[in-house]
């Protein structure tokens, strides 16, 4: 099936540095990538909707400049989260819309990252 | 719900006993619906889905109800394994739109 490879999986950073978390599709082009961002006990948030060759479209209570996300490639997309602060830290997962028999939607293996 | 931000509630479920996860929707409009089981540390996991003209899919160990009338899904585990303990999500989908997640339950399973 259809596998979206995410790394680092764990990464810790000072803050006021900036960390890129990458997804890629295997073996299947993704246009559309979706970001989501899981605080501790809690659910999946959307963050943000990627598609390949555009602008990101954020949701309500993101800030773009802060979460910066490039999808240059139908095999490739970034976040950045720029002038990290501990407030940031959480599980970062993204998700790749595919035609599976999944009906559509594969997940990376999320990304915890920890500003300290 | 399909609310987010809420803090998990717990199901214990004694180990080789069914388990009965529920989750109430908000969107009339989705044209299926996708349970998900995610593990600690780990990225949510394809379980199963149903499409909203059916009220009832089986798979392995698994069955979704779909109940529109009352915008309820459920999520049935037989015979619940300690393998089975993680955060189980339902999602409403539409289209091409990106997953709405409800607030999720912890399943624990007691050996």
């Amino acid at each position: 099936g259809a596998v979206v490879s995410q790394h680092p999986s764990r990464v810790i950073c000072k803050s006021g540095t900036s960390v890129k978390i990458e997804c890629r599709s295997l073996d299947f082009q993704a246009t559309t990538m979706f970001w989501y961002r899981q605080f501790p006990k809690q659910s999946l948030m959307l963050m943000a909707t990627s598609n390949e060759g555009s602008k990101a479209t954020y949701e309500q209570g993101v800030e773009k400049d802060k979460f910066l996300i490039n999808h240059a490639s139908l095999t490739l997309s970034t976040l950045t989260v720029t002038s990290a602060h501990p407030e940031d830290s959480s599980f970062y997962i993204c998700s790749a819309l595919t035609r599976d028999s999944s009906y559509g939607y594969t997940f990376g293996s999320g990304t915890r990252l920890t500003v300290v | 719900g399909e609310s987010v931000g809420l803090h998990l509630p717990t199901l214990s479920v004694q180990e080789g006993d069914n388990s009965i996860i529920n989750c109430a929707y908000s969107n009339s409009a989705s044209d299926y619906f996708i349970w998900y089981k995610q593990e600690s540390g780990k990225g949510p996991q394809f379980i199963i889905d149903i499409r909203s003209n059916m009220d009832k899919r089986q798979g392995q160990r698994v069955t979704v109800l779909l109940n529109k009338t009352v915008k309820h899904l459920s999520l049935q585990i037989a015979a619940t394994q300690p393998g089975d303990s993680a955060v189980y999500f339902c999602a409403g989908v539409s289209g091409n739109t990106p997953l709405v997640f409800g607030k999720g339950t912890r399943l624990s399973v007691i050996a």
